[in-house]
């Protein structure tokens, strides 16, 4: 069953700190891998896009990693700020399937000043 | 206007009603999706359009939920005889292009938030 997992499910960090959200995936065969922002009461926001032959993204102090082999995958916040306070979504897409996205329960994370 | 839009923005109904949700996409994109988040939930893929057509309809829950697609632009989520467990937040997206073997970013809708008494 293709299946999209993320940890932690909560997490609290200061203001200023760095952290890293993970993502496991049993998706196959893989198309593409996305990270969303979804801020309370918004619809998500894309982050990053990665195919299989990519191995990192970044989107400002948000960096993305793939590692197709393991079907892991991670999300970097460099310095937060108070408004990386959100839900962050690890989405996979197989291929051949075209349009169905398989989400993540997302992690939570909430940035203390 | 320049992003997906949906309407209602809240849509409140007795049990046994049925609703119709709207979408209207980003102009030229020729995918529509349909998810479902309930509270507290992760995002449930419901159905998407390629165009016109719907390749996919294994997500919609129950034969309640129908969806179509006009003139490859606005779609509208149908569900019919709303029961309790159907209040969520319904959300749509639009891309260019199916994403599947494309790196299409998908651009969401503010959601119709459906509560059903």
């Amino acid at each position: 069953k293709n299946q999209v997992e993320q940890s932690p499910q909560s997490l609290i960090i200061l203001e200023g700190k760095n952290c890293t959200l993970q993502c496991n995936y049993t998706v196959s065969p893989f198309s593409n891998l996305r990270w969303y922002k979804q801020d309370t009461g918004r619809g998500p926001v894309s982050l990053t896009i990665m195919t299989f032959s990519e191995n990192t993204k970044s989107n400002g102090r948000y960096t993305a990693t793939l590692d197709a082999d393991t079907k892991q995958s991670s999300l970097h916040i460099t310095a937060s700020q108070l408004s990386d306070s959100a839900s962050y979504i690890c989405v996979v897409s197989a291929y051949g399937n075209t349009g169905k996205l398989i989400f993540g329960q997302g992690t939570t994370l909430q940035v203390k000043p | 206007g320049a992003g997906v839009s949906q309407s209602p923005s809240n849509k409140v109904t007795e049990k046994g009603k049925d609703v119709e949700l709207r979408c209207d996409p980003i102009s030229g994109h020729t995918a529509l999706y349909w998810y479902r988040q309930s509270l507290g939930q992760g995002l449930e893929f419901l159905i998407y359009f390629q165009g016109n057509s719907a390749p996919d309809k294994s997500g919609l829950p129950s034969d309640r939920f129908s969806a179509e697609r006009t003139g490859g632009s606005v779609s509208t989520l149908t569900i019919q005889r709303t029961q309790q467990e159907d209040s969520a937040v319904y959300l749509c997206a639009s891309s260019l292009r199916i994403t599947s073997g494309t790196t299409d970013t998908q651009y969401f809708g503010p959601g119709t938030r459906l509560t059903v008494l």
